[in-house]
Protein backbone atom coordinates (compact mmCIF):
# COMPACT_ATOMS: atom_id res chain seq x y z
CA UNK A 1 0.00 0.00 0.00
CA UNK A 2 1.33 3.28 -0.57
CA UNK A 3 2.27 5.58 1.95
CA UNK A 4 0.90 8.28 3.36
CA UNK A 5 2.16 11.92 5.43
CA UNK A 6 0.47 13.36 8.57
CA UNK A 7 1.57 15.87 11.42
CA UNK A 8 2.36 14.50 14.42
CA UNK A 9 0.20 16.82 16.29
CA UNK A 10 -2.51 19.30 16.10
CA UNK A 11 -4.43 21.23 18.76
CA UNK A 12 -8.01 21.90 18.07
CA UNK A 13 -10.61 24.14 20.70
CA UNK A 14 -13.21 22.88 21.86
CA UNK A 15 -16.71 23.57 19.57
CA UNK A 16 -14.41 24.37 16.53
CA UNK A 17 -14.29 23.02 13.33
CA UNK A 18 -10.70 20.83 13.26
CA UNK A 19 -9.12 19.86 9.56
CA UNK A 20 -6.85 17.03 9.97
CA UNK A 21 -4.20 16.87 7.06
CA UNK A 22 -3.20 13.57 4.89
CA UNK A 23 -0.81 13.49 2.01
CA UNK A 24 -0.53 10.37 -0.42
CA UNK A 25 1.52 11.96 -3.38
CA UNK A 26 2.04 8.28 -4.59
CA UNK A 27 -1.86 7.13 -4.46
CA UNK A 28 -2.72 5.06 -7.17
CA UNK A 29 -5.70 4.67 -8.55
CA UNK A 30 -7.71 2.23 -7.12
CA UNK A 31 -6.32 3.49 -3.73
CA UNK A 32 -9.48 3.77 -0.79
CA UNK A 33 -8.53 6.66 1.35
CA UNK A 34 -9.38 5.20 4.52
CA UNK A 35 -10.02 7.33 8.34
CA UNK A 36 -9.71 5.71 11.48
CA UNK A 37 -8.99 6.93 15.01
CA UNK A 38 -8.14 5.74 18.24
CA UNK A 39 -9.54 7.12 21.49
CA UNK A 40 -7.17 6.56 24.73
CA UNK A 41 -7.08 3.28 26.03
CA UNK A 42 -9.29 2.06 23.18
CA UNK A 43 -9.29 0.07 19.62
CA UNK A 44 -8.87 1.67 16.52
CA UNK A 45 -12.94 2.94 15.28
CA UNK A 46 -13.54 3.11 11.34
CA UNK A 47 -14.44 7.41 10.47
CA UNK A 48 -14.80 7.31 7.01
CA UNK A 49 -13.43 6.41 3.76
CA UNK A 50 -13.46 7.52 0.09
CA UNK A 51 -12.39 7.00 -3.22
CA UNK A 52 -12.30 10.21 -5.66
CA UNK A 53 -15.54 12.30 -4.50
CA UNK A 54 -16.06 14.24 -1.06
CA UNK A 55 -17.97 11.84 1.54
CA UNK A 56 -20.09 13.10 4.76
CA UNK A 57 -21.39 10.50 7.54
CA UNK A 58 -22.63 11.36 10.68
CA UNK A 59 -18.75 11.11 12.48
CA UNK A 60 -16.57 13.96 9.66
CA UNK A 61 -16.31 14.79 6.33
CA UNK A 62 -13.67 13.72 3.86
CA UNK A 63 -12.75 16.35 1.26
CA UNK A 64 -10.19 14.67 -1.43
CA UNK A 65 -8.57 17.07 -3.68
CA UNK A 66 -8.80 17.07 -7.38
CA UNK A 67 -5.70 14.83 -8.04
CA UNK A 68 -6.42 12.48 -5.28
CA UNK A 69 -2.79 13.16 -3.86
CA UNK A 70 -3.61 14.75 -0.63
CA UNK A 71 -7.43 14.77 1.51
CA UNK A 72 -8.57 16.66 4.56
CA UNK A 73 -10.52 15.11 7.44
CA UNK A 74 -13.06 17.75 8.81
CA UNK A 75 -14.55 17.41 11.92
CA UNK A 76 -17.31 19.58 12.12
CA UNK A 77 -17.75 20.90 16.01
CA UNK A 78 -14.80 19.31 17.93
CA UNK A 79 -15.44 17.91 21.06
CA UNK A 80 -12.91 16.88 24.19
CA UNK A 81 -14.24 13.09 22.96
CA UNK A 82 -12.64 14.05 19.65
CA UNK A 83 -9.22 13.77 21.26
CA UNK A 84 -7.61 11.00 19.89
CA UNK A 85 -5.21 9.80 17.18
CA UNK A 86 -6.21 10.04 13.48
CA UNK A 87 -4.44 7.58 10.82
CA UNK A 88 -4.83 8.31 6.96
CA UNK A 89 -4.36 4.92 5.38
CA UNK A 90 -4.37 4.12 1.77
CA UNK A 91 -6.03 0.80 1.03
CA UNK A 92 -5.45 -1.28 -2.68
CA UNK A 93 -8.55 -2.17 -4.39
CA UNK A 94 -7.13 -5.86 -4.81
CA UNK A 95 -5.48 -5.75 -1.20
CA UNK A 96 -5.15 -9.51 -1.40
CA UNK A 97 -4.94 -9.61 2.59
CA UNK A 98 -7.14 -6.82 2.78
CA UNK A 99 -5.56 -5.67 6.21
CA UNK A 100 -4.55 -1.86 7.05
CA UNK A 101 -1.51 -0.73 7.11
CA UNK A 102 -1.20 1.82 10.11
CA UNK A 103 1.14 4.89 10.44
CA UNK A 104 1.85 7.11 12.73
CA UNK A 105 -1.21 9.19 12.29
CA UNK A 106 -1.80 12.55 13.83
CA UNK A 107 -2.69 13.29 17.62
CA UNK A 108 -5.64 15.90 17.70
CA UNK A 109 -5.79 17.49 21.43
CA UNK A 110 -9.29 19.05 22.17
CA UNK A 111 -9.27 21.98 24.28
CA UNK A 112 -12.10 23.14 26.53
CA UNK B 1 -19.50 -2.03 22.14
CA UNK B 2 -17.70 -2.84 18.81
CA UNK B 3 -19.23 -6.41 18.64
CA UNK B 4 -15.95 -7.56 18.84
CA UNK B 5 -14.85 -9.59 22.04
CA UNK B 6 -11.45 -10.29 22.85
CA UNK B 7 -10.51 -11.80 26.01
CA UNK B 8 -8.51 -11.40 28.75
CA UNK B 9 -8.53 -7.79 29.12
CA UNK B 10 -4.93 -7.84 31.17
CA UNK B 11 -2.66 -10.83 31.54
CA UNK B 12 0.79 -10.85 33.60
CA UNK B 13 3.28 -13.40 32.61
CA UNK B 14 6.55 -14.41 33.19
CA UNK B 15 9.36 -14.64 30.25
CA UNK B 16 9.09 -18.01 28.51
CA UNK B 17 5.72 -18.52 29.64
CA UNK B 18 3.05 -19.39 26.66
CA UNK B 19 -0.29 -17.85 26.37
CA UNK B 20 -3.25 -17.64 24.56
CA UNK B 21 -5.47 -14.65 23.54
CA UNK B 22 -9.20 -15.24 21.77
CA UNK B 23 -10.71 -13.27 20.17
CA UNK B 24 -14.90 -13.30 19.25
CA UNK B 25 -16.01 -11.35 16.01
CA UNK B 26 -18.90 -9.77 15.18
CA UNK B 27 -21.79 -11.76 14.33
CA UNK B 28 -21.74 -12.83 10.63
CA UNK B 29 -17.56 -11.19 10.19
CA UNK B 30 -15.82 -14.30 8.64
CA UNK B 31 -12.80 -12.32 8.31
CA UNK B 32 -10.49 -11.54 11.63
CA UNK B 33 -7.35 -10.08 11.87
CA UNK B 34 -4.85 -10.23 14.58
CA UNK B 35 -2.40 -6.72 15.41
CA UNK B 36 -0.05 -5.65 17.98
CA UNK B 37 0.55 -2.66 19.53
CA UNK B 38 3.59 -1.44 21.38
CA UNK B 39 5.22 1.72 22.37
CA UNK B 40 7.56 2.22 19.92
CA UNK B 41 6.09 0.21 16.78
CA UNK B 42 2.92 1.26 16.88
CA UNK B 43 -0.19 -0.88 15.01
CA UNK B 44 1.71 -3.90 13.14
CA UNK B 45 -0.33 -6.06 11.55
CA UNK B 46 0.14 -9.61 12.60
CA UNK B 47 -1.83 -12.33 10.60
CA UNK B 48 -5.45 -12.67 8.58
CA UNK B 49 -7.83 -15.04 8.55
CA UNK B 50 -10.85 -15.83 6.25
CA UNK B 51 -13.30 -18.64 6.83
CA UNK B 52 -10.94 -19.86 8.65
CA UNK B 53 -8.13 -20.07 6.32
CA UNK B 54 -5.11 -18.03 6.76
CA UNK B 55 -4.42 -14.80 4.19
CA UNK B 56 -1.98 -12.89 4.71
CA UNK B 57 0.87 -12.67 7.26
CA UNK B 58 2.62 -9.64 8.46
CA UNK B 59 5.46 -9.16 10.75
CA UNK B 60 4.16 -12.26 12.91
CA UNK B 61 7.18 -14.15 14.90
CA UNK B 62 7.60 -17.63 14.71
CA UNK B 63 7.03 -18.24 18.11
CA UNK B 64 3.72 -16.60 17.66
CA UNK B 65 0.91 -18.56 15.67
CA UNK B 66 -2.98 -18.45 15.57
CA UNK B 67 -6.16 -20.13 13.97
CA UNK B 68 -9.52 -19.46 13.32
CA UNK B 69 -12.46 -22.34 14.00
CA UNK B 70 -15.52 -23.10 12.73
CA UNK B 71 -17.49 -21.02 14.98
CA UNK B 72 -15.35 -18.14 13.56
CA UNK B 73 -13.52 -17.23 16.85
CA UNK B 74 -9.65 -16.82 16.31
CA UNK B 75 -6.80 -17.44 19.07
CA UNK B 76 -3.71 -15.90 19.15
CA UNK B 77 -0.86 -18.12 20.94
CA UNK B 78 2.04 -16.28 21.79
CA UNK B 79 5.24 -18.77 23.13
CA UNK B 80 8.79 -18.44 24.65
CA UNK B 81 7.42 -14.71 25.37
CA UNK B 82 10.01 -12.17 26.57
CA UNK B 83 10.12 -8.97 27.59
CA UNK B 84 9.53 -7.19 24.29
CA UNK B 85 6.29 -9.10 23.85
CA UNK B 86 4.47 -6.68 25.86
CA UNK B 87 2.19 -4.84 23.94
CA UNK B 88 -1.77 -4.39 23.67
CA UNK B 89 -2.96 -7.27 20.93
CA UNK B 90 -5.89 -6.06 18.64
CA UNK B 91 -8.08 -8.31 16.75
CA UNK B 92 -10.79 -6.72 14.33
CA UNK B 93 -13.05 -8.28 12.32
CA UNK B 94 -14.83 -7.41 8.50
CA UNK B 95 -18.01 -9.04 6.07
CA UNK B 96 -17.32 -10.62 3.04
CA UNK B 97 -13.61 -10.45 1.73
CA UNK B 98 -13.48 -7.57 0.13
CA UNK B 99 -15.28 -5.12 3.39
CA UNK B 100 -13.79 -1.82 3.54
CA UNK B 101 -14.52 -1.51 6.97
CA UNK B 102 -12.32 -3.17 9.86
CA UNK B 103 -14.33 -3.65 12.98
CA UNK B 104 -11.33 -3.69 16.54
CA UNK B 105 -11.91 -5.39 19.74
CA UNK B 106 -11.07 -3.54 23.18
CA UNK B 107 -7.97 -5.14 22.90
CA UNK B 108 -6.10 -7.59 25.29
CA UNK B 109 -2.96 -5.58 27.52
CA UNK B 110 -0.17 -8.40 27.81
CA UNK B 111 2.48 -7.48 30.64
CA UNK B 112 5.56 -9.86 30.44
CA UNK B 113 7.73 -9.33 33.52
Amino acid sequence: DAKTTQPNSMESNEEEPVHLPCNHSTISGTDYIHWYRQLPSQGPEYVIHGLTSNVNNRMASLAIAEDRKSSTLILHRATLRDAAVYYCILRALNNAGNMLTFGGGTRLMVKP
Amino acid sequence: DSGVTQTPKHLITATGQRVTLRCSPRSGDLSVYWYQQSLDQGLQFLIHYYNGEERAKGNILERFSAQQFPDLHSELNLSSLELGDSALYFCASSGSFGANVLTFGAGSRLTVL
